[in-house]
C-alpha cells in the first residue's frame, strides 16, 4: 500500500512559467517531508524539505507547501527553466527514531524552451 | 558531494546466482539505506541500518539480505537472483533524522 503518492506521472511546462508538483501521503506519523530531483543515470539529489511544524519553506526558485489536514504537499518552481527537466520524488519520514524515508513514484517534469 | 561509493556500477548475472552489492561511505553517518528504482514504482526501500549490526526490513525485503559490520560499509545480497530483481539499486546515508539523505550513483543490475 503506497503511503506516499504522486498521482501525476508527468508534467510539461513552458519555460518561465510555474511548475507545480503534487504529493499526497496517508501516514499521519510522517513529520518531515523532502523533495528530490533525479537526472538519468544519476542518484537522486536533495532539493528542499519541510518539517510538519511549518506550512511553507522557500529556497530560491523552489517553495514547498504542506497542508497537514489534507495530508498534501506541493513543490512550486518559479520560474521554470529547461535545466529543471528531471524526475521529482517526494519523500516522507516519521519521527520514530528509525528515520525510514518513504518515497513516492515520481513525476517527470519537462520544461519546454 | 557526500562520500558514497557504490560498487559495482553495472552488473549482469544469471538467474539463481548470488549477488552482493556494496555501499561504502566516508561520512561516518549512522543511517544507511538500500533502495531499488523501477518504472511506475519510484524508489522503494529494501533494507536499512541504524547502526553497526543494526538492520531492519523495508517495503520490499523478500529475496534480499543485508549486513553492516562496519560503520562505513553496507552490503546488499541477493541470495538467489531472479529476473524480477533486475533494477537500479541506490544506497543512501544520513546522519540523523529530520534531515536530508544523500544518495550514491546507483548500481544497474540485470538478471538474465
Amino acid at each position: 500500500d503506497q503511503q506516499v503518492k504522486q498521482n501525476s506521472p508527468s508534467l510539461s511546462v513552458q519555460e518561465g512559467r510555474i511548475s507545480i508538483l503534487n504529493c499526497d501521503y496517508t501516514n499521519s506519523m510522517f513529520d518531515y517531508f523532502l523533495w528530490y530531483k533525479k537526472y538519468p543515470a544519476e542518484g537522486p539529489t536533495f532539493l528542499i524539505s519541510i518539517s510538519s511544524i511549518k506550512d511553507k519553506n522557500e529556497d530560491g526558485r523552489f517553495t514547498v507547501f504542506l497542508n497537514k489536514s489534507a495530508k498534501h504537499l506541493s513543490l512550486h518552481i518559479v520560474p521554470s527553466q529547461p535545466g529543471d527537466s528531471a524526475v521529482y520524488f517526494c519523500a516522507a519520514t516519521p519521527n520514530s527514531g528509525t528515520y525510514k524515508y518513504i518515497f513516492g513514484t515520481g513525476t517527470r517534469l519537462k520544461v519546454l524552451a | 558531494d557526500a562520500g558514497i561509493t557504490q560498487s559495482p556500477r553495472h552488473k549482469v548475472t544469471e538467474t539463481g546466482t548470488p549477488v552482493t552489492l556494496r555501499c561504502h561511505q566516508t561520512e561516518n553517518h549512522r543511517y544507511m539505506y538500500w533502495y531499488r528504482q523501477d518504472p511506475g514504482h519510484g524508489l522503494r526501500l529494501i533494507h536499512y541500518s541504524y547502526g553497526v549490526k543494526d538492520t531492519d526490513k523495508g517495503e520490499v525485503s523478500d529475496g534480499y539480505s543485508v549486513s553492516r559490520s562496519k560503520t562505513e560499509d553496507f552490503l546488499l545480497t541477493l541470495e538467489s537472483a531472479t529476473s524480477s530483481q533486475t533494477s537500479v539499486y541506490f544506497c543512501a546515508i544520513t546522519d540523523r533524522g529530520n534531515t536530508e539523505a544523500f544518495f550514491g550513483q546507483g548500481t544497474r543490475l540485470t538478471v538474465v
